[in-house]
């Protein structure tokens, strides 16, 4: 079956650095995806990994460990634009678009 | 136009009536996909493309019914709804369908629907 966890609600202050985890049990395994939804917007995509270890993308940043089912998405100097939902996706095993999503995450960030 | 685009962005239909949501992208993408979005529920994948032919039917029920005419249009055709079936509909295109980490999913806005 597949099992992905992630929190459903984290706040944080502008500025700051929030830390989103994501835990997951999935029958494949072809990347951890990290997507942010705005509230009426499309998902966009941040960030992936498909080894071991961390990906920083300016101010984002991403780690796995396959061994662990365990991801998260690290944000820095956060913003007030960064609020909004993260999702936490794992792609297909034969085709990674074809990804198990998460509930979300629904990250405010207050002044 | 860029990215993906879907249409229409809002719908209110009746259980009886018969509509369609379009989606194009102008990505050179290979792969399209139907995702649901519902309220407190996550992303649930509904249909897979890859170069036009049906490569996944995640058990969706046949009053869903997609079309793919070519790798840059994606329909999905809406008959006899239920109310249940209201949610947000989006859209997605991928590179292809290979099996590569580097699949990333590029979302459209979405079409609201309602059913009543």
């Amino acid at each position: 079956g597949q099992n992905i966890d992630q929190p459903t609600e984290m706040t944080a202050t502008e500025g700051a650095i929030v830390q989103i985890n994501c835990t997951y049990q999935t029958s494949g395994f072809n990347g951890l995806f990290w997507y942010q939804q705005h509230a009426g917007e499309a998902p966009t995509f941040l960030s992936y990994n498909v080894l071991d270890g961390l990906e920083e993308k300016g101010r984002f940043s991403s780690f796995l460990s396959r061994s662990k089912g365990y991801s998260y998405l690290l944000l820095k100097e956060l913003q007030m634009k960064d609020s909004a939902s993260y999702l936490c996706a794992v792609g297909g095993n034969t085709n990674a678009g074809k990804s198990t999503f998460g509930d979300g995450t629904t990250l405010t960030v207050k002044p | 136009e860029t990215g993906v685009t879907q249409t229409p962005r809002h719908l209110v239909m009746g259980m009886t009536n018969k509509k369609s949501l379009k989606c194009e992208q102008h990505l050179g993408h290979n792969a399209m996909y139907w995702y649901k979005q519902s309220a407190k529920k996550p992303l649930e994948l509904m249909f897979v493309y890859n170069f036009k032919e049906q490569t996944e039917n995640n058990s969706v029920p046949s009053r869903f019914s997609p079309e793919c005419p070519n790798s840059s249009h994606l329909f999905l055709h809406l008959h006899t709804l239920q109310p249940e079936d209201s949610a947000l509909y989006l859209c997605a295109s991928s590179q292809d369908g290979a099996a590569s980490g580097a699949n990333v999913l590029t979302f459209g806005a979405g079409s609201r629907l309602t059913v009543l």
